[in-house]
């Protein structure tokens, strides 16, 4: 069955630290891989994915097939940065479906 | 910049009484989600339309939860009786459309927080 895991429900950095926020997922086709953020009182919305192979606010994630993984990543992290992120997995069953996460909190310290 | 609507923002009801939830999608968007989302957990999805047909309800409770979308614009997500395990953030989204691409990009609306006493 499809899925998707987020072991962290808490992340805490220091401003200026590397983030590293994990996501592992199962699927055994060719998944499609997304990153939402949720900043306080705001709506969920789209940060990258992996087809786009963008950075998005400092933020890049690599979808390595080999461990199934689709970590998040930025190199120096800002108090802006403080969020709810999840991890999210499409794939085609019929129709199109999308699989979350459970989140991982971002706190960003000064 | 056009946004996903809905209403109402919050919801407290009884068990057994019914509630229904109202999301007005983009403009243009031919694909509209409901998900839920319980306190600590990501958005399960409910219920998928693509213009007014249903195309994916394998997760909707359908003993109790109904979805429409008559003229396949604006949305209407209904439980009936309300149970306590109901309890949770319904979400509407919706896309331009559902295929590959960046044309499948969800834009979620506020939410709705059910609270069933």
């Amino acid at each position: 069955a499809q899925r998707v895991t987020q072991p962290e429900k808490l992340l805490s950095v220091f401003k200026g630290a590397p983030v590293e926020l994990k996501c592992n997922y199962s699927y055994s086709g060719s998944p499609e891989l997304f990153w939402y953020v949720q900043y306080s009182r705001q709506r969920l919305q789209l940060l990258l994915r992996h087809i786009s192979r963008e950075s998005i606010k400092g933020f890049t994630a690599d979808l390595n097939k080999g461990e199934t993984s689709f970590h998040l990543k930025k190199p120096f992290a800002q108090e802006e940065d403080s969020a709810m992120y999840y991890c999210a997995l499409r794939f085609a069953s019929g129709t199109y479906k999308y699989i979350f996460g459970t989140g991982t909190r971002l706190k960003v310290l000064a | 910049e056009a946004e996903v609507a809905q209403s109402p923002r919050y919801k407290i009801t009884e068990k057994s009484q019914a509630v229904a939830f109202w999301c007005d999608p983009i403009s243009g968007h031919a694909t509209l989600y409901w998900y839920r989302q319980i306190l600590g957990q990501g958005p399960e999805l409910l219920v998928q339309f693509q213009d007014e047909s249903v195309v994916d309800d394998s997760q909707l409770p359908k003993d109790r939860f109904s979805a429409e979308r008559l003229k396949g614009v604006d949305s209407t997500l209904k439980i009936q009786p309300a149970e306590l395990g109901d309890s949770a953030m319904y979400l509407c989204a919706s896309s331009l459309e559902s295929g590959t691409g960046g044309r499948n990009e969800q834009f979620f609306g506020p939410g709705t927080r059910l609270t069933v006493l």
